[in-house]
């Protein structure tokens, strides 16, 4: 199983809402990602897990709180957030070493009203 | 933060013509990857080539790396209507998991 799943695939929340998004893969990667791309941009990275432990954060705002309860799940918690934020969210998983070639969930599409 | 740019911003070619796109990149890295994105979809990982490789193929995908130009090129021979697709390069920063993408080729073949 090489997949990567995402819910939900689309989201529209007001600027007071509390969501999340949710990544899963059973591929026993122990590395996992979320990234932010804004329409005819590149992802841009925003954490990094490695062993469920936060190990990189690209100084993300703290509206946006990952979370990663185990090896196969990762969460990205979502509150008070800008319209600036509307962007397609990706996750992604690879290996923990080389060559780190990331598998990618098909992403949610976020709207803040 | 991005490492990478690439260039054209854009193509658009005849299907069964062949298509270059071109990746430079700011640091020393381990590997240079390439991923396709459909519109509105995720990444999927096409081809890696590592630092002290020159070129690499993989099917109708050929990928060079210059690390003394800190560039790359990713061709596709005899394109078709199916790799219409954004095209980026990643490259890998330092000894971790951080990947930065380059900016990106949108391509078009057409039918």
């Amino acid at each position: 199983d090489t997949e990567v799943t995402q819910t939900p695939k689309h989201l529209v929340m007001g600027m007071t809402n509390k969501k999340s998004l949710k990544c899963e893969q059973h591929m026993g990667h122990r590395a996992m990602y979320w990234y932010k791309q804004k329409a005819k941009k590149p992802p841009e990275l925003m954490f990094v897990y490695s062993y469920e432990k936060l190990s990189i954060n690209e100084s993300v705002p703290s509206r946006f709180s990952p979370e990663c309860p185990n090896s196969s799940l990762l969460n990205l918690h979502l509150h008070a957030l800008q319209p600036e934020d509307s962007a397609l969210y990706l996750c992604a998983s690879s290996q923990v070493g080389p060559p780190y070639e990331q598998y990618f969930g098909p992403g949610t599409r976020l709207t803040v009203t | 933060s991005q490492q990478g740019e690439e260039d054209p911003q854009a193509l658009s070619i005849q299907e069964g013509e062949n298509a270059t796109m071109n990746c430079s990149y700011k640091t020393s890295i381990n590997n240079l990857q390439w991923y396709r994105q459909n519109s509105g979809r995720g990444l999927v990982h096409l081809i890696l080539i590592r630092s002290n490789e020159r070129e690499k193929h993989s099917g109708r995908l050929r990928v060079t790396l210059d690390t003394s130009k800190k560039s790359s090129s990713l061709l596709i021979t005899a394109s078709r209507a199916a790799d219409t697709a954004s095209y980026f390069c990643a490259t890998l920063k330092g000894g971790g998991n951080q990947f930065y993408f380059g900016t990106g080729t949108s391509l078009t073949v057409i039918p």
